[in-house]
């Protein structure tokens, strides 16, 4: 059974700071990643998807890596703005089926 | 722009009663889904479905169902509802990967659901 566990649950940085958020799971035949940024009470916002032949995606200042072998995924944040502060889920797709396995996210703040 | 919209942002129902969550989808997704979230617990997956009137059910299905008489639409319903139903909702729905494409998933904007 697929796992996703999200490292560390929570994160303060000043702002400016680059950042890194570490993502990993225990099943390494998927068929794409997904980070979300969620808001608080909110819903999901989709910020980057990397398919499983892909080993990275960049938008913006984000940039995000998969190492499939290894089972790991980074979404890494240049240049870190007191918006980014919100919490940020990690959630892959494995081969042949449609749902996502999601991590419990790291709940970043940037302090201005 | 894909657009996921849910019937209401904040619920609040009584023990027992009859609860409808709607989902409208606007991109001809074939996929559509339904998640719980709780603190400490993450998002769990309730139903999917995967095409009108099919429907597959998740990781937390009892005390739900579903319907989806038309693609855009996907509701969940709540038969009787229960305290420890009182949760944030969230739908979700994507292309099917059978096409060829990536199957992203797009999100709503969530119903906080409170039953008393």
């Amino acid at each position: 059974k697929q796992e996703v566990t999200q490292i560390p649950a929570a994160l303060s940085v000043p702002e400016g700071e680059n950042l890194v958020l570490n993502c990993s799971f225990t099943d390494s035949a998927i068929y794409n990643l997904q980070w979300f940024r969620q808001d608080p009470g909110k819903g999901l916002t989709s910020l980057l998807l990397i398919q499983s032949s892909q080993r990275e995606q960049t938008s913006g200042r984000l940039n995000a890596s998969l190492d499939k072998s290894s089972g790991r995924s980074t979404l890494y944040i240049a240049a870190s703005q007191p918006g980014d502060s919100a919490t940020y889920l990690c959630a892959v797709c494995t081969g042949g089926s449609e749902k996502l396995v999601f991590g419990k996210g790291t709940k970043l703040t940037v302090n201005p | 722009d894909v657009k996921v919209t849910q019937s209401s942002r904040y619920l609040v129902k009584r023990t027992g009663e009859k609860v409808f969550l709607e989902c409208v989808q606007d991109m001809d997704h074939e996929n559509m889904f339904w998640y719980r979230q709780d603190p400490g617990l993450g998002l769990r997956l309730i139903y999917f479905s995967y095409d009108v009137k099919m429907k597959e059910k998740g990781d937390i299905p009892e005390g739900y169902s579903v319907s989806r008489e038309k693609k855009e639409r996907f509701s969940l319903i709540l038969e009787s509802a229960s305290t420890n139903q009182t949760s944030m909702y969230l739908c979700a729905s994507s292309l099917s990967s059978r096409r060829g494409t990536n199957n992203e998933q797009f999100f709503g904007p969530g119903t906080r659901l409170t039953v008393l």
